[in-house]
């Protein structure tokens, strides 16, 4: 089944305690993206990566790092996560690029106390 | 810098109403335009998108939407609306060309209720 999984689906961490959230779609998409999503704010593009070892800055990047190894992973790492960073993430593929429609990810629900 | 402004927060219809959910944009180059819809407990989808050509759009469930570049607007509408059409709908706008074009920006969205 073509998908997109997101682990873990729920997280409970303290502030500073290093984090990574996994992405990993199994339909060969080139490209893949982050977004948080907060009531009232709607969802904003975190970062982006067009093909592998190529990424991109979206909207709100601070305090998020990404990489690209592989065409199917996109993890996203809190280096130091703050309250601030509670929110609920969602992970997103496309054949390529934003011309194709991008298939979202469950999503994981981060809280941070 | 890109931005997407949609007019209502909560729009609450009664069934077989017909819909219209505005947004605007605001960006100078050409874009590709977007309509997502996230219904209760379950993950964004695709309704339709406009990249070129006929300004009318259909998508999915019977959802349709007009891109007028004068006004640089990308409105939904639907003629009859449905208890199951309840969800939150996404506008969202990407630069087709230049360094950007992962860069995608969504409205703050529109929560529709339709009572029965």
């Amino acid at each position: 089944e073509a998908q997109v999984t997101q682990n873990p689906r729920y997280l409970i961490t303290v502030t500073g305690k290093k984090l990574t959230v996994t992405c990993s779609q199994n339909m060969n998409h080139e490209y893949m993206s982050w977004y948080r999503q907060d009531p009232g704010l709607g969802l904003r593009q975190i970062y982006y990566s067009m093909n592998v070892e190529v990424t991109d800055k979206g909207d709100v990047p601070e305090g998020y790092k990404v990489s690209r190894k592989e065409k199917r992973n996109f993890p996203l790492i809190l280096e130091s996560p703050s309250p601030n960073q509670t929110s609920l993430y969602f992970c997103a593929s496309s054949f390529a690029g934003l011309a194709y429609e991008q298939y979202f990810g469950p999503g994981t629900r981060l809280t941070v106390t | 810098a890109q931005s997407v402004s949609q007019h209502n927060h909560h729009v609450i219809l009664s069934e077989a109403a017909s819909l219209e959910l505005g947004c605007n944009y605001s960006y100078g180059g050409t874009v590709n335009l977007f309509w997502y819809v996230q219904y209760p407990g379950q993950h964004l989808q695709l309704l339709l998108k406009y990249f070129s050509g006929d300004p009318l759009v259909k998508g999915i469930k019977g959802f349709e939407a007009e891109f007028i570049k004068s006004k640089f607007s990308f409105n939904l509408r639907k003629p009859s609306v449905q208890w199951s059409d309840t969800a939150e709908y996404f506008c969202a706008v990407n630069a087709r060309y230049g360094g950007s074009q992962g860069n995608l920006i969504f409205g703050k969205g529109t929560k529709l209720s339709v009572k029965p």
